[in-house]
């Protein structure tokens, strides 16, 4: 049963536009999301958080907006440049005493110049 | 800042022959500790993590163990591979929990 899902594996976006990249959760008890985005032959390298207690957090291009409710939660990045082509995955953690992430199988985005 | 090593980068296997993949921190203290592996076409699995020296806990039942001998030094071992141990396997990092882990470039595993 897969926990977090990005249903989305690819997306293209022209360059100066907008990227939204979206992720459904089904487990209740998460509380504490995460985008990563990653490079091929390279690790994950952590973009953005937010805590359930929020339902945006911005840093510079990029914007996460949860939706409680929803068990939703999107990554915008604005204006889209050429260097975020990368694989973006979605993870989440449950409780403050959680160790593991679980993460979403990655949508590819591409920005085309 | 802190730094995350692991290595190697790429190893090839034959079936049944032991594994060492080694990771190590930098820039911290009392890190906790992380090896994650992707199969093709899923997402990452925690595999182990480790609070604190000599502590592993172990998410997946498998052919692999781990173990910490120092403060920033994580090591995955398999005594023999199985063809399903093919794979990318990653380290990470976090100051504590509910933070964000941080990730070596990983080890591509391919078993023959």
């Amino acid at each position: 049963d897969q926990q977090v899902k990005q249903n989305s594996p690819s997306l293209s976006v022209q360059e100066g536009r907008i990227s939204i990249l979206n992720c459904d959760y089904t487990n209740s008890m998460f509380d504490y999301f995460l985008w990563y985005k990653k490079y091929p032959a390279e690790g994950p390298t952590f973009l953005i958080s937010i805590s359930s207690i929020k339902d945006k957090n911005e840093d510079g291009r990029f914007t996460v907006f949860l939706n409680k409710s929803a068990k939703h939660l999107s990554l915008h990045i604005v204006p889209s440049q050429p260097g975020d082509s990368a694989v973006y995955f979605c993870a989440a953690s449950e409780g403050a005493g959680s160790y593991q992430l679980t993460f979403g199988k990655g949508t590819k985005l591409s920005v085309i110049p | 800042s802190q730094t995350i090593h692991q290595w190697p980068a790429t190893l090839v296997q034959p079936v049944g022959s032991p594994l060492s993949l080694e990771c190590t921190v930098e820039g911290t203290s009392n890190p906790n500790l992380y090896w994650y592996r992707q199969a093709a076409g899923r997402g990452l699995q925690l595999l182990f993590y480790s609070v604190g020296i000599g502590q592993i806990s172990s998410e997946v039942p498998q052919n692999l163990s781990a173990s910490r001998p120092q403060d920033r030094q994580f090591i995955l071992s398999s005594k023999k591979l199985l063809l399903s141990d093919s794979g990318f396997y990653l380290c990470a990092w976090s100051p504590q929990t509910h933070q964000p882990q941080h990730f070596g470039d990983g080890t591509r595993l391919s078993i023959l």
